[in-house]
């Protein structure tokens, strides 16, 4: 089974939708972030959260929410789409404690395709 | 403004060939510095990490430098194959916070 996972895998919408894309991890991470990937550009950070009761926003959190529901789950909402919203959005985990502090890997979810029309 | 650069252009090597992938920052000072490989419609896979203070870092058959001078990091793969193919991302992670900052990646095409 995979340690982190997404849904939807893909999802067409229209503009103005509420859409929430899930993601659930079992590695045991603390640590999940979301991230939305577009052609040509790096991949860039939405929101994080080091533990259920922290939610930090990243780079681009204007039009996202977030939820933790649990250490396992940390779901992204659009709260009323917007045709630049299509990306590819992805979830990770780390872990704090496996060696170097805050600087290591993270592990990344397969990704859900969103397109807003 | 602050910058990671990473070649746009697909790079296409022979097989068995070492293929080199180059990572630029500009106005950034990380203490880490981040591999990642990424298949098409997958999500990147780490491969290795480098700290500031340390110049070479190697994992079979890859070899990771930071030069923190030129503000720059070689990817390298020896004796490289079909199955390297991929998109490689560097990511930079300053002292001060524990975000990546990540380049927009370089393909790898290695030809049989």
């Amino acid at each position: 089974d995979a340690d982190v996972t997404q849904t939807p895998r893909n999802r067409i919408t229209k503009t103005g939708k509420r859409i929430m894309l899930e993601c659930s991890q079992t590695k045991g991470h603390d640590r999940m972030y979301w991230y939305r990937q577009d052609p040509g550009l790096g991949l860039r950070l939405i929101y994080y959260s080091f533990d259920v009761k922290d939610i930090n926003k990243g780079e681009i959190s204007d039009g996202y929410s977030v939820s933790r529901q649990a250490q396992a789950k940390f779901s992204l909402s659009l709260e009323s789409a917007i045709p630049n919203q299509t990306a590819l959005y992805f979830c990770a985990t780390s872990d704090p404690t496996s060696g170097i502090s805050s600087y290591n890997e993270q592990f990344f979810g397969p990704g859900t395709r969103l397109t807003v029309l | 403004s602050q910058k990671i650069e990473q070649n746009s252009e697909a790079l296409n090597i022979q097989e068995g060939k070492t293929a080199t992938l180059t990572c630029n920052y500009t106005n950034y000072s990380p203490a880490y510095l981040q591999w990642y490989r990424q298949d098409p419609g997958r999500g990147p896979v780490f491969l290795l990490l480098i700290r500031e203070n340390e110049k070479e870092k190697r994992k079979e058959r890859l070899k990771v430098t930071f030069d923190t001078t030129l503000k720059q990091s070689l990817f390298h793969i020896t004796a490289s194959q079909p199955a390297d193919s991929a998109t490689y991302l560097c990511a930079l992670t300053m002292d001060s916070n524990y975000q990546l900052i990540w380049g927009a990646g370089t393909k790898l095409i290695i030809k049989p």
